[in-house]
């Protein structure tokens, strides 16, 4: 399978620890998203990658998270300190100039702060 | 300020019949939209797209239309199956680097 891939699919964190997302993306994709999903609502963006730029970020994204893709291939999400409104799922997708505006969505890593 | 909006938070079908999602937006300079249907606990799968260019697109049992006018697309689904229960959302292309989603509709389609 070369979809994208999550890890992990689940995380439970106490609250005010550290956690961080991986995501791997369909291969040749060279643009990557970070989307974060509450019940009831759709994906909102968070941020966008092209190759190892960061060229996008939300208002959403405060100064906990941090994103990165290094070397142009995967990417990590990290959230420092988290609190409980944090609770959601995190989506990763990714596309290339082939796709066009179509983007591919990843399977999500679903975070539960108590 | 909700750019995208799904006014329906449910729809049931009976099997075989035809389902119609509907989904409004606010922002004129959208380009390309796009429909996604998601599982609980899974990821967005993508369905079906248009270009802002086009009033129809249709793939298999999936046919989106667009009305640029009245800033309105919807999604047909003929025939509705069981497998088609999930959730569907619309989204928007915003400059090309930012999709905007809808709050999503809940399709059940009963056999």
């Amino acid at each position: 399978d070369t979809g994208v891939s999550q890890d992990p699919r689940h995380k439970i964190t106490k609250r005010g620890q550290n956690v961080t997302f991986r995501c791997d993306p369909i291969s040749e994709h060279n643009r990557l998203y970070w989307y974060r999903q509450t019940l009831g609502q759709g994906p909102e963006f968070l941020t966008y990658f092209q190759n190892e730029a960061q060229l996008e970020k939300s208002r959403l994204l405060s100064n906990r998270f941090s994103a990165e893709r290094p070397k142009g291939s995967f990417s990590t999400l990290e959230i420092q300190r988290t609190e409980q409104g944090d609770s959601a799922m995190y989506l990763c997708a990714s596309s290339s100039r082939v796709t066009g505006n179509t983007i591919y969505f990843g399977e999500g890593s679903w975070l539960t702060v108590v | 300020d909700q750019q995208v909006k799904q006014n329906s938070p449910s729809l049931s079908v009976q099997e075989g019949r035809i389902s119609i999602l509907n989904c409004d937006y606010t922002n004129s300079m959208f380009d390309y939209f796009l429909w996604y249907k998601k599982y609980p606990a899974e990821g967005p799968t993508f369905l079906i797209s248009i270009s802002s260019i086009k009033d129809k697109n249709e793939d298999g049992r999936f046919t989106v239309f667009l009305n640029k006018s009245a800033k309105h697309l919807s999604l047909h689904i003929v025939p509705s199956q069981p497998g088609d229960s999930a959730v569907y959302f619309c989204a928007a292309f915003l400059y090309g680097n930012k999709l905007v989603f809808g709050a999503g509709t809940i399709l059940r389609v009963k056999s």
